[in-house]
């Protein structure tokens, strides 16, 4: 089984950096992924890591360390539109993801 | 446009009154799932499909059922519903090996 944590709330304020930290326990590791959902829609896609290290995508980063079982999504110049929550979820050896509660993040100016 | 399409969006029913929520992709998808999302408790997967055929359980499966008898459809039957299946519901699917799901815009369901 799976066990992934992340915190339940973060605030930031309008232009800062935020990072949103994903710690889990896997049998196996697959992959790593962050999805943003605003509230009442769905899921969106933001990143994938499967090998250690930062992958930069605009103004959103992610990190992976799979010794030590932790990711974290880096949102740069934050803006309102970014308040949303941010779902981490991994993938053991099988095609399917577990997903994590979820980090409700609000951005206020 | 290629996505996800789920119907209905939004439903109150009473308990025991059998209900289906459709489920469609038009991206020639292997994998699709179902998940309940409830406050708190993040997206929970019901059940999941690898093929035509072939279906698992998720995590919560009990009082939901699925078929997978053509590649794109991928119905949630809930054959008595009760209040504890309140929730809103999210099919998704994604290509073999691929890392991308794409979601359906949710099916928010109450049941009195």
């Amino acid at each position: 089984g799976q066990n992934i944590d992340q915190p339940t709330e973060m605030t930031a304020t309008e232009g800062a950096i935020v990072q949103i930290n994903c710690t889990y326990q896997t049998s196996g590791f697959n992959g790593l992924f962050w999805y943003q959902q605003h509230a009442g829609e769905a899921p969106t896609f933001l990143s994938y890591n499967v090998l250690d290290g930062l992958e930069e995508k605009g103004r959103f980063s992610s990190f992976l360390s799979r010794s030590k079982g932790y990711s974290y999504l880096l949102l740069k110049e934050l803006q309102m539109k970014d308040s949303a929550s941010y779902l981490c979820a991994v993938r053991e050896w099988s095609y399917i993801p577990t997903f994590g509660r979820g980090t409700s993040l609000i951005v206020h100016p | 446009e290629a996505q996800v399409t789920q119907n209905p969006r939004y439903l109150i029913t009473v308990t025991g009154k059998k209900l289906t929520v459709t489920c469609s992709q038009n991206m020639n998808h292997e994998y699709m799932s179902w998940y309940r999302q409830d406050p708190g408790l993040g997206l929970r997967q019901i059940y999941y499909s690898m093929n035509v055929e072939v279906t698992d359980k998720g995590d919560v499966p009990e009082g939901y059922k699925v078929s997978r008898k053509e590649k794109r459809n991928f119905p949630l039957i809930l054959e008595s519903p009760s209040p504890n299946q309140t929730s809103l519901y999210f099919c998704a699917s994604g290509s073999a090996g691929a890392n991308v799901l794409t979601f359906g815009a949710g099916s928010r369901l109450t049941v009195l």
